[in-house]
Order: C-alpha cells, then structure tokens, then sequence
C-alpha cells in the first residue's frame, strides 16, 4: 500500500525558481526520506529527517516535517535545469522495515 | 568502488517463461528490497530480506520469488504466474534505519 502521496503531481517552473513539493502521509513514522529520480534511472536518495525533527537542510534543499498534521514538504531552492526529475517522498518505521513511496512529482526545470 | 548493480538493463520474456533478475552490492549491507514501477507511479515492494536466508513478502509477491543465499545476491525470478509483468524493478539496499541505496534499475517487457 502507498502510504505518501505527493502534491502537486506534476510542476513546472522557470530555472532559478523555488519548487515546493509536498508530502502526505496515513500512519506513524520513524523517519521520511526524499528521492530524486531521473528518467530510466535508479533512485537517489535525497535526504532523511526523522520523527523528532522539524527542519532539515542540505545545499539548496530544505524538508520540514509536521507529525501533527503528518506532513512534509521539499523546498528546492534556485533551480536548475538539471533539476529536472521526478520526487518521491517515503517514510519508513524504525530497522531495516521497507520504505513505503508515494506516487511522486515531476518536476520540469525549463532554462 | 561499492555500489549496488542489476542486471540486465534491459529484458524481454516470452508468454509463459520464468526470467531471474539479478541484484548485487558490496556495500556489506544486511538488508535488500525489490520494488516494482509501473508508468508514471510509484514504487510498490515486491519482497525483502532483512539477512541472509530469511526474506519476506511485500505487498505484490504474487507471480515473484527471491532468495538470498549470499549477502550480497538478492535475485528476483519472475514466474509465469505473473500475469502483468511489464515494469520498471528497482533493486535496493540498506544498513539500517536509513537511506537505501538503489541499482540502476531493470527493464522487462513481455514480448
């Protein structure tokens, strides 16, 4: 079952924009993970935060996390081109339980 | 240089045969996950293997089976009982509670 569902499905912007994706969830968590993934590739992992935290940076991402309201949402700041891919949200329960993903977003970086 | 591979990229399976997978990392990870993707969705979890010898079914076992003989080897044979197998299979790794590593992916399309 798919427990995240991504917000937009799919999102088009100008390079050097911000792109907000948002992510819902059903159950309780240990932690919830963002994936990039290109088109025909693997995915690649993003970053993590976990069910004590609230805000995450990495570079140009930011992910806050609201267990309250069991939501989370992807900031991508000053966007490029390469941007372009699709975003998964996933959250996991605590060992090596499986992540369950969303259907994700698809993000178009226009130049 | 560590890492997770599959193989082949790309497989084609006639009505009624059985294909293997392959899925390999030297990452000395304990756990591994297969997961399925169809067109413009998410990923749904076919099976996974939290240590050698044992593995446990996910949410679409039905028509699948794995084993993991090897730390590093989790196969993934889809059998003629799969009626629908045309997807994207994603194969993945992980230590623990955190980020998985993913392979490259594996094409199959029913010819």
């Amino acid at each position: 079952s798919q427990q995240g569902e991504e917000d937009p499905q799919a999102l088009s912007i100008q390079e050097g924009e911000n792109a907000t994706m948002n992510c819902s969830y059903k159950t309780s968590i240990n932690n919830l993970q963002w994936y990039r993934q290109n088109s025909g590739r693997g995915l690649v992992h993003l970053i993590l935060i976990r069910s004590n935290e609230r805000e995450k940076h990495s570079g140009r991402l930011r992910v806050t996390l609201d267990t309250s309201k069991k939501s989370s949402s992807l900031l991508i700041t000053a966007s490029r081109a390469a941007d372009t891919a699709s975003y998964f949200c996933a959250t996991g329960l605590s060992g090596n339980t499986p992540l369950v993903f969303g259907k994700g977003t698809r993000l178009s970086v226009i130049a | 240089d560590g890492g997770i591979t599959q193989s082949p990229k790309y497989l084609f399976r006639k009505e009624g045969q059985n294909v293997t997978l392959s899925c390999e990392q030297n990452l000395n990870h304990d756990a591994m996950y297969w997961y399925r993707q169809d067109p413009g969705q998410g990923l749904r979890l076919i099976y996974y293997s939290q240590i050698v010898n044992d593995f446990q079914k996910g949410d679409i076992a039905e028509g699948y089976s794995v084993s993991r003989e090897k730390k590093e080897s989790f196969p993934l044979t889809v059998t003629s009982a799969q009626k629908n197998p045309t997807a994207f299979y994603l194969c993945a790794s992980s230590l623990e509670a955190g980020e998985k590593f993913f392979g490259p992916g594996t094409r199959l399309t029913v010819l």
